[in-house]
């Protein structure tokens, strides 16, 4: 059974700091998804991953993926209060399975 | 980018009464859908894979005479909570497969919020 590990599950962020997000999956899949929501919203897709090495950015999000350690990184830099949310990691098989979630909250 | 819609956007019901929840792809073609629900401060729980013109497959645990899915065309899927009860409250959301890229990519609905009293 595929299962998904995101670690920290909440992260305090000081604006204009940097920051990380884990990802950790225990089976080969096909892709890996980086999600956003936003408290009582429906998910917002910031990234999808295909290959070992991809690194995707977007403004101040940047995610990599490294398949032979089976693992993702979302990098925050610079945080910033809109940043506020909570993402997910998903692993992308014959199904979507789903992280356990980072809630993030950007303090001024 | 794709749109995916749900209706409604809240519901409220009685407790024991029926409740059906709409899933459409409003720009293509989804011959596979997804249903979610996901309790708060929690992640998202896959229940059931919708196919077009087929029977769901549901996971593990999730009752499929409670929770009936029907994908009528290929840009409907409805969910329905039959005789809900109030630990049926929770926020629904499905998804729609559109193949991209040689991919399959997920849309997701903007969810639904059922409150059962």
């Amino acid at each position: 059974e595929l299962k998904v590990e995101q670690n920290p599950l909440f992260l305090s962020m000081q604006e204009e700091k940097n920051y990380t997000i884990y990802c950790n999956y225990s089976t080969t899949s096909d892709r890996l998804y980086w999600y956003r929501q936003d408290p009582g919203k429906s998910l917002e897709s910031l990234f999808v991953l295909l290959s070992n090495g991809a690194v995707k950015q977007e403004g101040r999000l940047m995610a990599s993926l490294d398949t032979k350690a089976r693992l993702s990184t979302l990098h925050i830099t610079a945080a910033v209060h809109d940043l506020s949310a909570t993402y997910f990691c998903v692993s992308a098989g014959n199904k979507l399975t789903f992280g356990g979630g980072t809630r993030v909250l950007v303090k001024p | 980018g794709a749109v995916v819609s749900q209706h409604p956007s809240w519901v409220i019901c009685k407790s024991g009464t029926s409740v059906k929840i709409e899933c459409r792809s409003l720009d293509f073609q989804a011959t596979t859908m997804f249903w979610y629900r996901q309790f708060p401060k929690q992640s998202l729980m896959l229940m059931a894979t919708s196919n077009e013109g087929s029977k769901a497959t549901y996971e593990q645990g999730v009752e499929k005479d409670k929770f009936l899915i029907n994908h009528a065309s290929l840009t409907l899927s409805t969910l329905t909570v039959t005789s809900a009860h109030p630990e049926d409250s929770s926020f629904y959301i499905c998804s729609a497969s559109r193949p991209r890229g040689g991919t399959d990519t997920q849309y997701f609905g903007p969810g639904t919020r059922l409150t059962v009293l």
